[in-house]
């Protein structure tokens, strides 16, 4: 079965621009979560959905915002780009919650200049 | 709340030879632990995963790993290490109810030298 699809996989911003990542779980999977990994940081979690609904959201602000649609496929904006946000983000699915773990796709590489 | 550590940040190991990549845990109930690896510019592929049952996980490409509850420790092995190890490794852990996220590790970046 297909995996977990994220597009585009790179991505140039300039600061101030928004941006929007696209993310399409396994089939049947209804969890998506996201996270950013940085260097420094390591994988920081974003936040999670679950049946269109946010379960989990971790310690960003604002500007950093999801959803989910009905066919869980799942979208994550940041609004106001920072030389900051630039890092790979990546998706993840899960069948229910994250006891079953994840797969994750590829990541998408956002570069803000 | 649940937290991993992995002390190391880069191991290094001969061709061949053993290969261990630490992991120590901790969160309230049993724990749900996994390994993952990651390649450069690719996202991270299970290796493998501890619910219950035989301390010690079988998991791919000839990894296995140990959990200790007492040391509250889920260590990453394997026999004999090859050039194609070379990658950076992470330690996962869910509650038991898996209504919060997956924690992770910082990494361990291993280096096989042939």
């Amino acid at each position: 079965k297909a995996g977990v699809t994220q597009t585009p996989r790179y991505l140039i911003k300039t600061r101030g621009q928004q941006v929007t990542l696209s993310c399409s779980p396994i089939s049947g999977h209804r969890s998506v979560s996201w996270y950013q990994q940085t260097p420094g940081q390591g994988l920081q979690f974003l936040f999670e959905y679950f049946s269109e609904t946010q379960r989990n959201k971790g310690n960003f602000p604002g500007r950093f915002s999801g959803r989910q649609f009905s066919n869980s496929r799942s979208e994550m904006n940041v609004s106001t780009l920072e030389l900051g946000d630039s890092a790979l983000y990546l998706c993840a699915s899960s069948l229910e919650a994250a006891n079953y773990g994840y797969t994750f796709g590829s990541g998408t590489r956002l570069t803000v200049v | 709340a649940q937290s991993v550590a992995q002390p190391e940040d880069q191991v290094n190991v001969a061709e061949g030879n053993p290969l261990t990549v630490k992991c120590t845990y901790s969160v309230s109930g049993n724990p749900y632990l996994f390994w993952y690896v990651q390649y450069p510019n690719r996202g991270l592929q299970f290796l493998l995963k501890y619910i219950t049952g035989d301390n010690l996980v079988k998991g791919s490409y000839g990894f296995e790993a140990e959990f200790n509850k007492s040391q509250t420790s889920f260590h990453l092995k394997k026999p004999s290490a090859l050039v194609s190890d070379s990658a950076l490794y992470f330690c996962a852990v869910s509650s038991p109810s898996g209504n919060t996220p997956l924690v992770f590790g910082k990494g361990t970046r291993l280096s096989v030298i042939a």
